[in-house]
């Protein structure tokens, strides 16, 4: 199957600073990316959808502003936590679908987020 | 709006069983289902992609069955193992483009 990376794998922060991740496609080209969080022994809920040169779609309750995402390229998604506080520790996953076959979506391996 | 049930929640076996995890979906109408196994603060590995127009798909000894109509799908899973054990997702997805939808797992547990 096809690969999608993300980086950092587990980051700590003070709160009030800024985290950003990466989700890259590394043998295919992803237009359209999504990203998941995951809380402990929750399943995964989808913030946001971002497609390759347009801005992000996101889920009802999700704060856009709080949440950056850029999907500049075919091949890489960055989310960008502002501000972080404790509430938003939680695991972030990417998922990218799009060109690669038949509607199957290819997650990454997360971000565990961590704010202090 | 599309809902994904996953039952049970946890289930604990001795090695060797087979075993049934079930999905239920509230709208039939959808693009395909996708199985995942969750290891403890890991990503999703994919297990089984069933398209909407299929019934089943094997491998090794995972098998998902779809049935679109009454919007359930079963994983069964054969002579289970200890290396089994993980959380197992059930998700799917409306459309093409869309993201999947999410069920809330089902924890295995398999002891030796």
């Amino acid at each position: 199957g096809a690969v999608v990376s993300q980086h950092p794998s587990w980051v700590i922060c003070k709160s009030g600073t800024s985290v950003k991740i990466e989700c890259r496609s590394l043998d295919f080209q992803a237009t359209t990316m999504f990203w998941y969080r995951q809380f402990p022994k929750q399943s995964l809920m989808l913030m946001a959808t971002s497609n390759e040169g347009s801005k992000a779609t996101y889920e009802q309750g999700v704060e856009k502003d709080k949440f950056l995402i850029n999907h500049a390229s075919l091949t890489l998604s960055t989310l960008t936590v502002t501000s972080a506080h404790p509430e938003d520790s939680s695991f972030y996953i990417c998922s990218a679908g799009g060109l690669a076959g038949a509607g199957e979506q290819f997650f990454g391996p997360g971000t565990r987020l961590t704010v202090l | 709006k599309q809902e994904v049930t996953q039952i049970p929640a946890a289930l604990s076996v001795p090695e060797g069983e087979n075993l049934v995890l079930n999905c239920s979906f509230t709208d039939s109408a959808i693009y395909n289902l996708q199985w995942f196994r969750q290891d403890p603060g890991k990503g999703l590995t994919s297990l089984l992609l069933i398209q909407s127009s299929q019934r089943e798909q094997t491998s090794g000894r995972l098998n998902a069955s779809l049935d679109k109509s009454s919007g359930r799908s079963t994983l069964y899973i054969a002579a289970s193992q200890p290396g089994d054990s993980a959380t197992y997702l059930c998700a799917v997805k409306v459309q093409a483009g869309t993201a999947l939808i999410f069920g809330k797992g089902t924890t295995l547990s398999v002891s030796s």
